[in-house]
């Protein structure tokens, strides 16, 4: 099945700089990658997502980037604010199974010092 | 939308009781998805449905926990007996498959067995 592997586990950074978190797949046909934001003791919720037809979305400070052929995605998040700070999880489509099953990476907590 | 409701929010049990977790998704949606989230394991998908049939369970960890999904607007997950390792937040999710990939997160279910 899909295997996800997220790095690094945690991160922590000035407010104001960029952050980078990186993720790689091992099923070159999964077609569907997103990163959700969980806050402490809150739910994950989605914050931007990336299907296989293209490389780069961006929706304000955040964006998000995938490279088909070395199998791995990246979310860039600029101009970090406190409120960033949160764990940021990785996802891939597993497409052996229904194609609604996604795979989680282990997580990314942020820091982000005012 | 009242989004997607869990109940009961905490539950403390006993080891070898009975623990049933509810869930009712968001209306209209069709898929209906259990994780377990621990700081060791991160978040695991324990199963999912689609049009109330269960499509992989192949995260149930073992025999004692069973989900059903009797409509499209009601979910249980079912531990018995229930043992101190189950301990752990349980989210349930829902999506609208076919139309819209975002998985929408419930608030969760922190359980702690004794």
């Amino acid at each position: 099945g899909e295997n996800v592997e997220q790095h690094p586990s945690t991160l922590s950074v000035q407010e104001g700089d960029s952050a980078v978190i990186k993720c790689t797949y091992s099923d070159s046909a999964s077609n569907y990658f997103p990163w959700y934001k969980q806050e402490l003791g809150k739910r994950p919720q989605l914050i931007i997502d990336i299907r296989s037809n293209v490389g780069e979305k961006k929706d304000q400070r955040i964006a998000v980037t995938l490279n088909k052929t070395a199998k791995h995605f990246s979310l860039h998040i600029t101009e970090t604010q406190p409120e960033d700070s949160a764990v940021y999880f990785c996802a891939s489509r597993d497409m052996n199974t229904g194609f609604q099953k996604l795979v989680f990476g282990t997580g990314t907590r942020l820091l982000v010092s005012p | 939308d009242a989004g997607v409701i869990q109940s009961p929010r905490h539950e403390v049990t006993e080891m070898g009781q009975e623990v049933t977790l509810r869930c009712k998704p968001i209306s209209g949606h069709n898929s209906l998805f259990w994780y377990r989230q621990t700081m060791m394991r991160g978040l695991e998908l324990l199963i999912y449905f689609n049009n109330n049939v269960p499509i992989d369970d192949s995260g149930m960890p073992e025999d004692r926990f069973s989900a059903k999904m009797p409509n499209a607007s009601f979910s249980t997950l079912k531990i018995q007996p229930s043992e101190p390792r189950d301990s752990a937040v349980y989210f349930c999710a829902s999506s609208l498959a076919g139309v819209l990939d975002e998985q929408y997160f419930g608030p969760g279910t922190r359980l702690t067995v004794t």
